[in-house]
């Protein structure tokens, strides 16, 4: 079975900031890895995925993550938020059987 | 189609009421999943369809709730006898299926309020 962490329910950050979102995963097999984002009153928008490769996934809106096997955590980043971020971002993991299992997400609110 | 579609987008119910929530799927993906996002609970995996295997219903929280796809398309995710716990957003997604494919598309939701 696979299980995923969100370290951090909430990040309140400056506009301008960067800022670290962080997610780790355990499993016992090979593991595909996303964040997906969720905008107030919107559904879940896929913002990157690691399937295998480069271990650094640039996704959208300027966000990137990097996967690490050794410490099995796939950490979210942006140099630079906007007000236009804050939303809530979920870290899921899945394997070649597919079932997606997701973390508890992180709010992440960007001030002015 | 060009997304995942649910319906309704909200329902209100009387406790005790037993409801339906459909969703279309994008057309040609063979994985379907419903979750459930209540305040304070995160994403909750209920139920999980790919192909023609027999469904993974370990999130299924109690023996009210039951789902079904017809045809490898269209799922229905019924909730018999509501209680106000059930009240919720029901989220659908599907993919194209195991492995390099498992990336999901999500719905908008349907939002069941329970009164």
């Amino acid at each position: 079975a696979q299980s995923v962490t969100q370290l951090d329910s909430q990040v309140p950050v400056f506009e301008e900031a960067p800022v670290e979102l962080r997610c780790n995963y355990s499993s016992s097999v090979s593991v595909y890895l996303f964040w997906y984002v969720q905008y107030p009153n919107q559904g879940l928008q896929l913002l990157l995925k690691y399937l295998s490769g480069s271990t650094l996934v640039k996704g959208i809106n300027g966000f990137e993550a990097e996967f690490n096997k050794s410490q099995t955590s796939f950490h979210l980043r942006k140099p630079s938020v906007h007000i236009s971020d804050t939303a809530e971002y979920f870290c899921a993991v899945s394997t070649s059987y597919g079932k997606l299992t997701f973390g508890q997400g992180t709010i992440l609110t960007v001030h002015p | 189609g060009a997304g995942v579609s649910q319906s309704p987008s909200n329902k209100v119910t009387e406790k005790g009421k037993d409801v339906e929530l459909r969703c279309d799927p994008i057309s040609g993906h063979t994985a379907l999943y419903w979750y459930r996002q209540s305040l304070g609970q995160g994403l909750e995996f209920l139920i999980y369809f790919q192909g023609n295997s027999a469904p993974d219903k370990s999130g299924l929280p109690s023996d009210r709730f039951s789902a079904e796809r017809t045809g490898g398309s269209v799922s229905t995710l019924t909730i018999q006898r509501t209680q106000q716990e059930d009240s919720a957003v029901y989220l659908c997604a599907s993919s194209l299926g195991r492995g390099w494919n498992t990336e999901a598309f999500f719905g908008q939701g349907t939002r069941l309020t329970v009164v």
